[in-house]
């Protein structure tokens, strides 16, 4: 069965320092990953994915996550976190088979303090 | 990128009554379309998924009865909650991958708060 591990509920990073978001998954045949970030009572917005090609990907707001087949991960990275980046992030997988359906980590709230 | 757009956004309702939650991609076509639920500092369940002409599929434990999902158009899909209950209230979002190609993101609509008091 395909699925998404995020193993850290919340992440606490000072303002200015490097972040990491970590996601593992399992899937069977070729992963296709995504990241999603989630502001208080809003949808989520696509930060970036990774389908093929180079392991490391550029995504929005400065954020990159890096693609690890060994490791099985994709963990989420920026150089220098704001504070504006606190918010709830997702991890997920499309699921194997038709009609583009993700599955979704558990999340990770980032927390940026000044 | 894409729009998806969600109306309302928030909603109280009796128990009892029933809610439509219309999701509209605004800048695109979506043959298929994705319902999530979301419960406080959880993640998304998906519900069902919600295809342009045709019934929608749904995803093992939710009840088709109570969720009715109707995708009329290429633009516009509708989540309707039957007979509304207060366990039933949760933050609803829809989504929708621009054309069909099976590496495109999902867009996310803002999502609707339901309240059933």
């Amino acid at each position: 069965a395909q699925s998404v591990a995020q193993p850290e509920d919340q992440v606490n990073v000072a303002e200015g320092n490097p972040l990491t978001v970590k996601c593992t998954y399992s899937v069977s045949g070729n992963p296709y990953l995504f990241w999603y970030v989630q502001y208080p009572n809003r949808g989520l917005q696509f930060l970036l994915k990774y389908i093929t090609g180079d392991n490391l990907v550029k995504g929005s707001y400065g954020f990159e996550a890096e693609f690890n087949k060994s490791q099985t991960s994709f963990h989420l990275k920026k150089p220098s976190a704001l504070v504006s980046d606190s918010a709830l992030y997702f991890c997920a997988v499309r699921a194997a088979g038709g009609y583009n359906k993700l599955i979704f980590g558990a999340g990770t709230r980032l927390a940026v303090h000044p | 990128g894409a729009v998806v757009s969600q109306h309302p956004s928030r909603v109280i309702c009796k128990s009892g009554t029933s809610v439509k939650i219309e999701c509209r991609s605004l800048d695109f076509q979506a043959t298929t379309m994705f319902w999530y639920r979301q419960f406080p500092k959880q993640s998304l369940m998906l519900m069902a998924t919600s295809n342009e002409g045709s019934k929608a599929t749904y995803e093992q434990g939710v009840e088709k009865d109570k969720f009715l999902i109707n995708h009329a158009s290429l633009t516009l899909s509708t989540l309707t909650v039957t007979s509304a209950h207060p366990e039933d209230s949760s933050f609803y979002i829809c989504s929708a991958p621009p054309g069909t190609g099976r590496y495109n993101e999902q867009f996310f609509g803002p999502g609707t708060r339901l309240t059933v008091l």
